[in-house]
């Protein structure tokens, strides 16, 4: 089956610095990723749609250069989230698809970030 | 804009029971619906899908959901649960029409699957 790999799982920084978490699709080339956040007991959101060689759309509310979405290849997109604030620990999931109609999403294991 | 709504936060069940996870979704138009599982330490993967024809869907283990376009909802139901369902369950419905695209999806706050041996 289809594989994503996110990474770090986790990572703890200090307010101010920049973290930055991989997203790859294994064994399939991802046209599309997405990049989601997850409050506890809260649903995912999606916060930006990533397309290959092109400029990520963000949702609304999302600050693009807070959250800097880069999308280089068909299998490896990166989430940058710059001058981390503690406001931002969360945990932040990827999927990738193929990008057909009935393409299904593949999600990556998530990354925990706390900023102290 | 889409929205999901489940209604069950947390469900504790014995072995053996039957499961019914309720999903309503809101919005008038062409949808795809989807239910998605993760298990403890595990990411999400899908359970089933329902994108046209038949509104009884079977996915893997067991599970099935309707669709019952009157009603916007999109049950997930399975006769016999096991422990090994234990899980998290999201909901996540997809409106084509969109500007998002077909593959932009709004998930639902999930339900916490508690199966006591």
């Amino acid at each position: 089956g289809a594989v994503v790999s996110q990474h770090p799982s986790w990572v703890i920084c200090k307010s101010g610095t920049s973290v930055k978490i991989e997203c790859r699709s294994l064994d399939f080339q991802a046209t599309t990723m997405f990049w989601y956040r997850q409050f506890p007991k809260q649903s995912l959101m999606l916060m930006a749609t990533s397309n290959e060689g092109s400029k990520a759309t963000y949702e609304q509310g999302v600050e693009k250069d807070k959250f800097l979405i880069n999308h280089a290849s068909l299998t490896l997109s990166t989430l940058t989230v710059t001058s981390a604030h503690p406001e931002d620990s969360s945990f932040y999931i990827c999927s990738a698809t193929r990008g057909r109609r009935d393409s299904p999403l593949h999600f990556g294991n998530g990354t925990r970030l706390t900023v102290t | 804009a889409q929205s999901v709504s489940q209604h069950n936060h947390h469900v504790i069940l014995s072995e053996a029971a039957s499961l019914e996870l309720g999903c309503n979704y809101s919005y008038g138009g062409t949808v795809n619906l989807f239910w998605y599982v993760q298990y403890p330490g595990q990411h999400l993967q899908l359970l089933l899908k329902y994108f046209s024809g038949d509104p009884l869907v079977k996915g893997i283990k067991g599970f099935e959901a309707e669709f019952i376009k009157s009603k916007f909802s999109f049950n997930l139901r399975k006769p016999s649960v096991q422990w090994s369902d234990t899980a998290e369950y999201f909901c996540a419905v997809n409106a084509p029409g969109n500007s998002g695209g077909y593959q932009k999806v709004t998930f639902g706050t999930g339900t916490k699957l508690q199966v006591i041996p």
